[in-house]
């Protein structure tokens, strides 16, 4: 089935790592994605990783993939108190006809 | 490079009347994807336009429609509003068979 599950919140300090987990069920899933969401804001596109890979690094931001846990994490390297926002994770799957399948979000919280 | 355009940004109506939102996609996109982001239910993915042409559509009663017009630009149109019908309606938009869609800042509806 399709289903993509995060929590809901995650408070860090300034200047630490933070980690966003997420859990999806579908194992054919072919793309994993990070999307960010600042208030009354759509979608901001962070990064995404094809299923083949495990992990991807882009400046800050590091997506590790276990296939095998079906679990995708984001890590924010020295998080600052412009990402705080909501961080959905999301999957497409084959024969899914580009539709993306988002969990409910985490909400980070970075504080000084 | 603009990015994916939303008009209006609120919109306000009564139970009962029909909604019209637009969205232009990014230059050279010729996929549309609508989604619903309501309170409590999260992001849903609701119809997917390619060459003007409606390719899926998600678990949403036949009153959600749209099109997409030769310019590639799209419309979704609700009919018979519902209270339950309030929410953030997110465009995106992506190369054909492409997996990075992009989104638009959304239209919020409320329906009195």
């Amino acid at each position: 089935g399709e289903d993509v599950e995060q929590s809901l919140f995650l408070s860090v300090r300034e200047g630490d790592s933070s980690v966003i987990n997420c859990t999806y069920t579908d194992s054919s899933s072919t793309y994993l994605y990070w999307y960010k969401q600042e208030p009354g804001a759509g979608l901001q596109l962070l990064t995404y990783i094809f299923s083949n890979m495990d992990m991807k690094q882009d400046q800050r931001l590091t997506v590790l993939l276990n296939k095998k846990d079906k679990h995708l994490s984001l890590r924010i390297a020295d998080t600052q108190t412009g990402d705080s926002a909501i961080y959905f994770c999301a999957e497409s799957i084959p024969g899914g006809y580009n539709k993306l399948i988002f969990g409910a979000g985490t909400r980070l919280a970075v504080h000084p | 490079e603009a990015g994916v355009t939303q008009s209006p940004t609120h919109l306000i109506k009564t139970r009962g009347q029909q909604a019209t939102l637009r969205c232009s996609p990014i230059s050279g996109h010729t996929s549309v994807y609508w989604y619903q982001q309501a309170l409590g239910l999260g992001l849903q993915f609701l119809l997917w336009y390619d060459e003007g042409e409606e390719r899926n559509r998600g678990n949403f009663p036949p009153r959600f429609s749209g099109r997409q017009f030769p310019n590639y630009s799209s419309e979704l149109n609700v009919n018979a509003l519902e209270l339950e019908d309030s929410a953030l309606y997110l465009c995106a938009s992506s190369l054909s068979d492409n997996y990075e869609q992009y989104f638009g800042p959304g239209t919020r509806l409320t329906v009195t």
